[in-house]
């Protein structure tokens, strides 16, 4: 089985701050993975699809990168509203999906 | 507006069996793929189990954790997918998600609001 880290497990910074999130495969899963967003108490949303990929009507701020085993998510100007908990997500073509263990975003 | 609301979910006992529904509005429910995902008391994301759209041959596939226990099933003529959880275990516990698979291939693009589901005796 493919697994997922992430790094870090959580983050404090400031408003303004740029974050950066990592998210490692197991395996080569070329660039078969999502970014997630959830808040408290919510069902998660789709940031980042593709790797690189932004969803539609998600703000330009968020972005991510990487192929292979190696991701990043980035929130370029961190805001009040982004704190939540990030999650990446492989999949595969049988399919199944795994979720990275989640990375909580505070604000400093 | 795309909608999904999960219904069914509550407090079932160890062994014993509950069916959760994921109502579905808004979209042309036959087109798509549909998952169900679980999350934990203070944990992370588990996907549970994937239905593919009948266009795709309608086939299910489901995370180890629950394989063999747990069984999706859709009705598209009224935009509704299942998940029969049988032998239910304590670890069972969790608030389960229906998610719909986006056009981008392998991405949740909606989500339910989630049911919680307790297992205790």
């Amino acid at each position: 089985d493919i697994q997922m880290t992430q790094s870090p497990s959580s983050l404090s910074a400031s408003v303004g701050d740029r974050v950066t999130i990592t998210c490692q495969a197991s395996q080569d899963i070329r660039t078969y993975l999502n970014w997630y967003q959830q808040k408290p108490g919510k069902a998660p949303k789709l940031l980042i699809y593709d790797a690189s990929n932004l969803e539609t009507g998600v703000p330009s701020r968020f972005s991510g990168s990487g192929s292979g085993t190696d991701f990043t998510f980035t929130i370029s100007s961190l805001q009040p509203e982004d704190i939540a908990t990030y999650y990446c997500q492989r999949y595969d073509s049988l399919p199944t999906f795994t979720f990275g263990p989640g990375t909580k975003v505070d604000i400093k | 507006e795309v909608q999904l609301l999960e219904s069914g979910g509550g407090l079932g006992q160890p062994g014993r069996s509950l069916r959760l529904s994921c109502i579905t509005s808004g979209f042309t429910f036959g087109d798509f793929a549909m998952s169900w995902v679980r999350q934990a008391p203070g944990k992370g994301l588990e996907w549970v189990g994937f239905i593919r759209s009948k266009t795709y041959g309608g086939t299910r596939e489901y995370a180890a954790s629950v394989k063999g226990r747990f069984t999706i099933s859709r009705e598209d003529s009224k935009g509704i997918a299942y998940l029969q959880m049988n032998s239910l275990k304590t670890e069972d516990t969790a608030v389960y998600y229906c998610a719909r698979e986006g056009a981008n291939w392998g991405s949740f693009d909606y989500w339910g609001q989630g049911a919680p589901v307790t297992v205790s005796s």
